[in-house]
């Protein structure tokens, strides 16, 4: 069964409005998660690095103010996407490790945001 | 910086075919490990193997191999008896010594296996 559950699958909004996607593990604590950002038929594009109890890591020419990213506990990381716009459409995905080396990383299954 | 290059955008095969997805990668690590990922229409990301950077033995998974060459810097993936079940967009990644940190994914190439 999926390890990373990420909600919601889709979501339509209005421009102007800000958006919430969470990513959650499901079965263990994950100290990190990484979001990306994929636009339609392009490659997936690392946003930032979440970290439990600090500040994210974004990469450059991501919008720390734009892309709001909360890594309040273990389990949960939440991206929000505030004052979108048309051009933030795209499909957002998480994923998850649990820290240690060697372990595999695990994706949620991916937000696709649309923005009137 | 780390680069990954899937120079075939699209691949078209007719079933049954066996196909080859190409990819090339840039890295200054001496430990790295390469990941081979299939996103189907539905958007999720399905993973197919993670490989060390030291572990050059190339690998069969039922229909699917993957050949590492270290002196060509390429991992490349094979599927054999192709099945349309197959069509997918295919990313080919590149992380780090530690092999759980933040991926460079490749541009994908869109595979569509023709009934």
């Amino acid at each position: 069964g999926a390890v990373v559950s990420q909600h919601p699958s889709w979501v339509i909004c209005k421009s102007g409005t800000s958006v919430k996607i969470e990513c959650r593990s499901l079965d263990f604590q994950a100290t990190t998660m990484f979001w990306y950002r994929q636009f339609p038929k392009q490659s997936l594009m690392l946003m930032a690095t979440s970290n439990e109890g600090s500040k994210a890591t974004y990469e450059q020419g991501v919008e720390k103010d734009k892309f709001l990213i909360n890594h309040a506990s273990l389990t949960l990381s939440t991206l929000t996407v505030t004052s979108a716009h048309p051009e933030d459409s795209s499909f957002y995905i998480c994923s998850a490790t649990k820290g240690a080396a060697n372990e595999k990383l695990f994706f949620g299954s991916g937000t696709q945001l649309s923005v009137l | 910086a780390q680069k990954v290059t899937q120079a075939q955008t699209e691949i078209s095969v007719v079933e049954k075919e066996d196909v080859t997805l190409d990819c090339v990668y840039e890295t200054r690590d001496t430990t790295y490990y390469l990941f081979w990922y299939k996103q189907p229409p539905s958007g999720e990301l399905v993973f197919l193997i993670r490989r060390n950077s030291f572990d050059e033995q190339n690998e069969i998974s039922g229909r699917y191999s993957w050949n590492f060459q270290k002196s060509t810097s390429s991992f490349n993936f094979t599927i054999t008896a192709s099945q349309v079940v197959d069509s997918a967009v295919y990313f080919c990644a590149l992380s780090d010594r530690f092999g759980n940190e933040k991926l460079t994914f490749g541009t994908g190439t869109r595979l569509t296996i023709i009934p």
